[in-house]
């Protein structure tokens, strides 16, 4: 069975300053990896993924996060944070044969101070 | 571009209502999912479908049911609805499983 856990419910940093959440998953196989992101009042969309190509994906806004296989995890990061990045992240993750379903994580609201 | 809509945004029920949530996509997908989401919790899975007439259950499936008699739609059915099934309402669909395409969501009052 897969499954994921997100490291902080709440992250809050400086407009400007570097985003960093963290996603570390447990899976029996090699897996897909996904992060969403979901704005107020909205539905989810996607950031990025990760299939098993390039460790390092780059995403939409400016995200990008990194497949360490040897710690299991795929934290999303961001060089410097805008307001508009206020929102809620999950990260998700599928067994690379299992078919389409996802097992996702608890979810990060970030918070982006002036 | 990939549309999932959902039928409502906000809905009200009563204890013991029977609840309709309709989803419809418009990209010929052929898997589609409905999730609850709650504070703390995360996105749970409650089923999935990965053809007409096709359903498997998901992680939290008790108290919910599904019908899906065309492609394009995924409706979730609370047959008796209850307080503890207040929560966000979230549609999916994919194709090929890769990444999974949202709806806005239904948020759900039980009274």
């Amino acid at each position: 069975a897969q499954s994921v856990t997100q490291l902080g419910s709440h992250v809050s940093v400086s407009e400007g300053a570097l985003v960093l959440l963290r996603c570390n998953y447990s899976s029996s196989v090699p897996p897909y990896l996904f992060w969403y992101v979901q704005y107020p009042n909205q539905g989810l969309q996607l950031l990025l993924k990760y299939t098993s190509a390039a460790t390092l994906v780059k995403g939409i806004n400016g995200f990008e996060a990194e497949f360490k296989k040897s710690e299991t995890s795929f934290h999303l990061t961001k060089p410097s944070a805008h307001m508009s990045d206020a929102a809620e992240y999950f990260c998700a993750v599928r067994p690379e044969t299992s078919g389409s379903r996802l097992t996702f994580g608890e979810g990060t609201q970030l918070t982006v101070n002036p | 571009d990939v549309k999932v809509t959902q039928s409502s945004r906000y809905l009200v029920k009563r204890t013991g209502e029977k609840v309709f949530l309709e989803c419809v996509q418009d990209m010929d997908h052929e898997n589609m999912f409905w999730y609850r989401q709650d504070p703390g919790l995360g996105l749970r899975l409650i089923y999935f479908s990965y053809d007409v007439k096709m359903k498997e259950k998901g992680d939290i499936p008790e108290g919910y049911s599904v019908s899906r008699e065309k492609k394009e739609r995924f409706s979730l059915i609370l047959e008796s609805a209850s307080t503890n099934q207040t929560s966000m309402y979230l549609c999916a669909s994919s194709f090929l499983g890769v990444k999974q395409y949202f709806g806005p969501g239904t948020r759900l009052t039980v009274t």
